[in-house]
């Protein structure tokens, strides 16, 4: 069965303080690994996918990574905009199938 | 429309009633996916619509759950005789032909009494 688990659950951090968030998957052969953020309220908001070991995206102050087993999203010079809820989901590379979200890493940045 | 609209955005309803849920996708977008997100708990995959193909149905958690689409665009999910556990973000996403990205609405908030 496809996981996807995601690490730590909850986040506080300074203002500035760089940091990151891990998610790891077992999905066999991997089509697409995708960030989200979500806000208080509202739906997910996209941001990266990633579809191969070793890419990396880039938007503002964050930076999306893959391996092989498991991606991290790391902000650094973080703001308190930024706090949000960040989920990770996975597809598997069986026809459209949906994607298997984890639970999400709640950050908090404080100023 | 400019995203995906649900409605209504919160429903209180009593234990044992029914319960419609109304998403209108992007215009041209053929995917609709609907998933439910409990408090603490992940996105949970519901059911799937690809253009005119039969919709994967597997993750709907009983048959007190259905969801049709009509016409290639707006969709409902029905729940009948809800139950508490039934209280959740119910989202609803789409996706253009060939895309992998999704776009969500803002999702209908159910609260069972």
């Amino acid at each position: 069965e496809d996981q996807v688990t995601q690490s730590p659950e909850a986040l506080r951090l300074q203002e500035g303080e760089s940091s990151s968030l891990n998610c790891s998957y077992t999905v066999s052969g991997l089509r697409g690994l995708f960030w989200y953020r979500q806000d208080p309220g509202k739906g997910p908001e996209f941001l990266f996918t990633l579809y191969s070991a070793g890419e990396e995206k880039e938007k503002e102050r964050l930076k999306a990574t893959l391996t092989k087993k498991e991606s991290f999203l790391h902000i650094t010079a973080p703001k308190p905009e930024d706090s949000a809820t960040y989920l990770c989901a996975a597809q598997s590379p069986s026809g459209n199938t949906p994607l298997v979200f984890g639970k999400g890493t709640r950050l908090s940045v404080i100023a | 429309g400019a995203g995906v609209s649900q409605s209504p955005s919160n429903k209180v309803t009593e234990k044992g009633k029914d319960v419609e849920l109304r998403c209108d996708p992007i215009s041209g977008h053929t995917a609709l996916y609907w998933y439910r997100q409990s408090l603490g708990q992940g996105l949970e995959f519901l059911i799937y619509f690809q253009g005119n193909s039969a919709p994967d149905k597997s993750g709907l958690p009983s048959d007190r759950f259905s969801a049709e689409r009509t016409g290639g665009s707006v969709s409902t999910l029905t729940i009948q005789r809800t139950q508490q556990e039934d209280s959740a973000v119910y989202l609803c996403a789409s996706s253009a032909q060939g895309s992998s990205g999704y776009t969500f609405g803002s999702g209908t908030r159910l609260t069972v009494v």
